[in-house]
């Protein structure tokens, strides 16, 4: 099974308005830390935020936002107010605390923001 | 440098040479991995390096490839005899190794490798 699964390839969304990115993983570790990674076409992968399982809140970085739905297993990243300059591939990651040391990526999503 | 710095940015290669890719991480991040990342796709995982000792080359893709890290820095990935299935771009990445779930990988901007 994929420890990551991202089910939107391509998303759209209108400048200023709101958007959800979706991620759902898989995991029986009883500890773990969810990443979301954005790949501007520069190439570069830039972090922006990270939920960790115990976590009790949801985490906010600014305009990003992290759903995240423990029993659902998903980790759904939130971009407010989106800009020109958010369009991009975002990518969500998931390391296991008994696999401590690899970044398990999920497909990406490819967002573009419409002026 | 302030980031992680991966030579060359691109590479165009002959099918059946074989290349090197360079990483340097960032200063003091103990931890360096390797990512591919074929058109359109997720990044797959290569190995990880853990000072100069690779405790994980599960994502080794075939033994064409292999890589070393010397001094604790800089690393390099070698594919030897390439193929075109081997067109990828090639990601690199280190952490400082806390053993905090919540560090981060900081990214190069990859090496976008094309076998012709």
């Amino acid at each position: 099974a994929q420890k990551i699964t991202q089910t939107q390839p391509g998303m759209f969304v209108q400048e200023k308005e709101a958007v959800t990115l979706d991620c759902t993983y898989d995991t029986s570790d009883p500890s773990y830390g969810l990443f979301w990674y954005k790949q501007p076409s520069s190439g570069e992968m830039i972090f922006l935020i990270y939920q960790g399982s115990y976590d009790q809140q949801n985490a906010t970085e600014g305009r990003y936002s992290l759903n995240f739905q423990k029993a659902r297993k998903s980790a759904n990243l939130v971009i407010s107010a989106s800009q020109l300059g958010d369009s991009a591939m975002y990518f969500c990651a998931m390391r296991e605390i008994y696999n401590f040391n690899k970044f398990y990526f999920g497909s990406g999503t490819k967002l573009n923001v419409k002026p | 440098g302030a980031g992680v710095s991966q030579s060359p940015s691109n590479k165009v290669t002959e099918k059946g040479k074989d290349v090197e890719l360079r990483c340097d991480p960032i200063s003091g991040h103990t931890a360096l991995y390797w990512y591919r990342q074929s058109l359109g796709q997720g990044l797959e995982f290569l190995i990880y390096f853990q000072g100069n000792s690779a405790p994980d080359k599960s994502g080794l893709p075939s033994d064409r490839f292999s890589a070393e890290r010397t001094g604790g820095s800089v690393s390099t990935l070698t594919i030897q005899r390439t193929q075109q299935e081997d067109s990828a771009v090639y990601l690199c990445a280190s952490s400082l190794a806390t053993g905090q779930m919540n560090t981060e990988a900081f990214f190069g901007q990859g090496t976008r490798l094309t076998v012709v």
